[in-house]
């Protein structure tokens, strides 16, 4: 089983500053298995990166996701208010799920 | 636009069992896509529960294999869950999730309903 470790725990940024969080596999994954998701308070999540590094239809290019084997990074370029939320990473194998614990953004 | 709606009952007596609906609209279950069920215990974070694909092919996790069952019923256009010996542990928001294909064997959930909750409790 692969466990997502995620750090921060809590990241808190002034608007305009760049916010990088971490994504730690136990085990080294397929790029194309690593998903980023956005879920802000009473939301369900919202997908923002697949594949590791491409952005779904529709968000912003301040997100960038970047990474390979077992270190994986998603990068808020320039905070917006309402990029204050909780980012989960995901993967997937042999058909199985999971989610990191997630990192939860504040804007100062 | 594709949207997908959890229904149920919002309240479960401990030992249980749980049964939930979702209603998949602007998109038909016998697509390419696999639909799958999540859950956020209040303040947590997000538990994958299980998947399915219209022609049978079903994974769960592990730690929960034993007590659910997802279900497509193709003439609703919906997907099912069930848990069985519900404690209170399962009292979360049930979302259900589109897993779209997006080629070359890379997948994402990419449409979400927006949850329901459902509280285990006598």
């Amino acid at each position: 089983e692969i466990v997502l470790t995620q750090s921060p725990g809590t990241l808190s940024l002034s608007p305009g500053e760049r916010a990088t969080l971490s994504c730690r596999a136990s085990q080294s994954v397929d790029s194309k298995c690593l998903v980023w998701y956005q879920q802000k308070p009473g939301q369900a999540p919202r997908l923002l990166i697949y594949g590791a590094s491409s952005r779904a239809t529709g968000i912003p290019d301040r997100f960038t996701g970047s990474g390979s084997g077992t270190d994986f990074t998603l990068t808020i370029s320039r905070l917006e208010p309402e990029d204050c939320a909780v980012y989960y990473c995901q993967h997937y194998r042999s058909s199985l799920w999971a989610f990191g614990q997630g990192t939860k953004v504040e804007i100062k | 636009q594709v949207q997908l709606q959890e229904s149920g009952p919002g309240l479960v007596k401990p030992s249980g069992t749980l049964s939930l609906n979702c209603v998949v609209s602007g998109d038909s279950i016998i697509s390419s896509n696999w639909w799958n069920w999540v859950r956020q215990p209040p303040g947590k974070g997000l538990e994958w529960i299980g998947e399915i694909y219209h022609g049978g092919n079903i994974y769960y996790n592990p730690s929960l294999k034993s007590r659910v069952t997802i279900l497509v019923d193709k003439s609703q256009n919906q997907v099912s869950l069930t848990l069985t010996s519900v404690t209170a542990a399962d009292t979360a928001v049930y979302y259900c999730a589109r897993d779209h294909d997006y080629g070359d064997s890379t997948w994402a959930f990419d449409i979400w309903g927006q949850g329901t909750m459902v509280t285990v409790s006598s």
